[in-house]
């Protein structure tokens, strides 16, 4: 069983659709969860960075964490053609020397 | 935000030679930076933590010895894929966090895409 669980997709919605973005993790000593987003032949870029179960909003984007759960997600708002990307959970063990862990990443294509 | 940069954006070379691909922090200063290894359509795989002035640090079942890493300075870090094969065809990224900052945002670099033929 991997570590970090994601679908990778892909999803493809429509314009001004809202995005449910997931993943399920198995190691209880995570403690930093993020999720990035990546274009096609370019590196990960920090979308949400969060530590603590609940929500977490920035504009049209919100992060949320189920620690009981061991579920994170992530939400778009307004969906639009340009957040077509490929979109990666991290997660950070407290101490860990800074290493992320990451998801397979969720596909996801945003159509007109 | 803190800019990391990554040379070569892309390389093609031939089996049996070996490839150098540059990790800089362009305004930040970088003790420990981070080399990943993405297969298409799936998830960054880390290969090893750079240490500035030390030995970098393997993951397990990547060989230390194909992939050389040096970190002389707190800016610039370096992966050398020594007698490239085309199962090391991949794309590289690297990524750093500021050393000496409150952030704990890790920034990645553009990445590279390493093809041998």
């Amino acid at each position: 069983q991997k570590e970090v669980e994601q679908d990778p997709g892909p999803l493809s919605v429509p314009e001004g659709a809202i995005v449910s973005l997931n993943c399920t993790y198995s190691n209880s000593a995570f403690q930093y969860f993020m999720w990035y987003r990546q274009y096609s032949r370019k590196g990960p870029e920090l979308l949400m960075y969060t530590y603590s179960s609940g929500n977490k909003e920035d504009g049209r984007f919100t992060a949320q964490v189920d620690k009981s759960s061991k579920y994170i997600s992530l939400f778009i708002r307004d969906s639009q053609p340009s957040d077509s990307a490929t979109y990666l959970c991290a997660m950070e063990v407290t101490g860990g020397g800074n290493k992320l862990t990451f998801g397979t990443g969720t596909q996801l294509k945003v159509e007109l | 935000g803190a800019v990391v940069s990554q040379h070569p954006s892309w390389v093609i070379c031939k089996s049996g030679t070996s490839v150098k691909i540059e990790c800089r922090s362009l305004d930040f200063q970088a003790t420990t930076m981070f080399w990943y290894r993405q297969f298409p359509k799936q998830s960054l795989m880390l290969m090893a933590t750079s240490n500035e002035g030390s030995k970098a640090t393997y993951e397990q079942g990547v060989e230390k010895d194909k992939f050389l890493i040096n970190h002389a300075s707190l800016t610039l870090s370096t992966l050398t894929v020594t007698s490239a094969h085309p199962e090391d065809s991949s794309f590289y990224i690297c990524s750093a966090r500021d050393s000496g900052g409150l952030s704990t945002e890790a920034f990645f670099g553009q990445g590279t895409r390493l093809t041998v033929v």
